[in-house]
């Protein structure tokens, strides 16, 4: 039981370049979210998918588009990366019966140069 | 809105000591009340959590009180250890078909032997 993974753990981009990060959780969740986390900012959510075939906007989601590819994977993509997406990018994953935990990957490193 | 606000760190204690974060928060409804905490490298972990008020969440030594009259949920250890140095955010779920976390900025704790 793996919980939630996240690939890449690092990657730099060069201005313009796109990319996509890849999330995916076993524990049979419903819900699943991506974070970024700012210094001095905490974690702010980008997008969140409360069940399969749906996705909404989140706090900050200019810039990055979603695809809740099935149940268990949720990957978010950087069309045209720009230096203000330099972060680092946490997927959750969380059961819409219990509604109330999340589960956090350990993370991806962006830097945009 | 939703919001959470912790006190600015970095807080830095000597082992042993006694810790108080403070977080206070706004939300509509009945929110649920959390802790997580992040490990250098690591993404973020539940330590505890509250869903109603009075109730105290508790793990690891480490405690927080659901107070709704004060609308606040400090978290308090007696006795910090090395291993406690870690990010540390407060959070809430307002609940209803509201899946998502909103999150304070965190709060750096370092502890010295």
């Amino acid at each position: 039981n793996a919980g939630v993974t996240q690939t890449p753990k690092f990657q730099v981009l060069k201005t313009g370049q796109s990319m996509t990060l890849q999330c995916a959780q076993d524990m049979n969740h419903n819900s699943m979210y991506w974070y970024r986390q700012d210094p001095g900012m905490g974690l702010r959510l980008i997008y969140y998918s409360a069940s399969e075939g749906t996705t909404d906007k989140g706090e900050v989601p200019n810039g990055y588009n979603v695809s809740r590819l099935n149940k268990r994977e949720f990957s978010l993509r950087l069309e045209s990366a720009a230096p203000s997406q330099t972060s680092v990018y946490f997927c959750a994953s969380s059961d819409r019966l219990v509604l109330i935990e999340q589960f956090f990957g350990p993370g991806t490193r962006l830097t945009v140069l | 809105g939703d919001s959470v606000t912790q006190m600015e760190g970095p807080v830095t204690l000597s082992e042993e000591a006694f810790l108080t974060i403070n977080c206070t928060y706004t939300a509509t409804g009945y929110p649920s009340l959390f802790w997580y905490v992040q490990y250098p490298g690591e993404g973020l972990q539940l330590l505890l959590k509250a869903t109603k008020a009075d109730d105290k969440g508790s793990n690891k030594g480490f405690e927080a009180t659901y107070r709704k009259e004060t609308t606040s949920f400090h978290l308090e250890k007696g006795s910090v250890q090395v291993s406690d140095s870690a990010v540390y955010f407060c959070a809430l779920n307002s609940g209803g078909s509201n899946y998502k976390l909103t999150f304070g900025k965190g709060t750096l704790l370092t502890v010295n032997p």
